[in-house]
């Protein structure tokens, strides 16, 4: 069925680096949602993006959807320890009314 | 305010026991409720969805079984566990009009 996919499956990054993590989907999305679990937590909701090539910021964190709604991306400036997590992109299968489908998610690890 | 219950946190049941987890959600009516599940290092899988009460949509054939008694409750069971069972469990809820999912806290279920 749909899926999209995440990549990388892991990412060691020294305190201060930047941070990006891909999603791509060989179907066009109707919306990309991404969220984030903390080690030993659960998801929590960041962002929903819409419309094509949309562009969305919160404090050090970019959030884009690519032009042809297939592909997304969340990058993250200057990465702390508190940024250390599970970050995940998730899709609505069916159309925007649809059920909630999680890619695999990529494992952030920070080192001081 | 809007919550989400989640319980038991963690539990360890034997190959062939009966399961019940349970979900409330407090704060609203008539939410969109959903059972994700979580193998260890991987992404999240959908199980169980509902719209109402008494109606359950299964994604997945499984070991597992989901009833709505109420409108705000939502159950998880099984009659018989399996080793693959075993996961961190999910329930989750979204608002009507609203994007994202919430989630409870979880329950780490190991099968012994």
């Amino acid at each position: 069925g749909q899926q999209v996919m995440q990549i990388p499956q892991y990412q060691h990054v020294q305190e201060g680096e930047d941070f990006t993590t891909y999603c791509n989907s060989s179907t066009t999305l109707s919306n990309i949602q991404w969220y984030k679990q903390r080690p030993g937590g659960h998801p929590v909701f960041l962002i929903q993006l819409v419309k094509s090539g949309e562009v969305k910021k919160q404090k050090r964190l970019t959030f884009q959807f690519g032009e042809a709604k297939k592909n997304s991306s969340l990058h993250i400036t200057a990465t702390q320890t508190t940024d250390v997590g599970t970050y995940f992109c998730a899709f609505h299968y069916g159309g925007s009314q649809g059920n909630l489908i999680f890619g695999k998610g990529t494992k952030l690890s920070v080192k001081p | 305010s809007q919550t989400i219950h989640q319980w038991p946190a963690t539990l360890v049941q034997p190959v062939g026991s009966p399961l019940s987890l349970e979900c409330t959600v407090e704060g609203t009516s008539n939410p969109n409720l959903y059972w994700y599940r979580q193998a260890a290092g991987r992404g999240l899988q959908l199980l169980f969805y509902s719209v109402g009460i008494g109606q359950i949509s299964s994604e997945v054939p499984q070991n597992l079984s989901a009833s709505r008694p109420q409108d705000r409750q939502f159950i998880l069971s099984s009659k018989k566990l399996l080793l693959s069972d075993s996961g961190f469990y999910l329930c989750a809820w979204k608002a009507q009009g609203y994007y994202g999912y919430t989630f409870g806290s979880g329950t780490r279920l190991t099968v012994v």
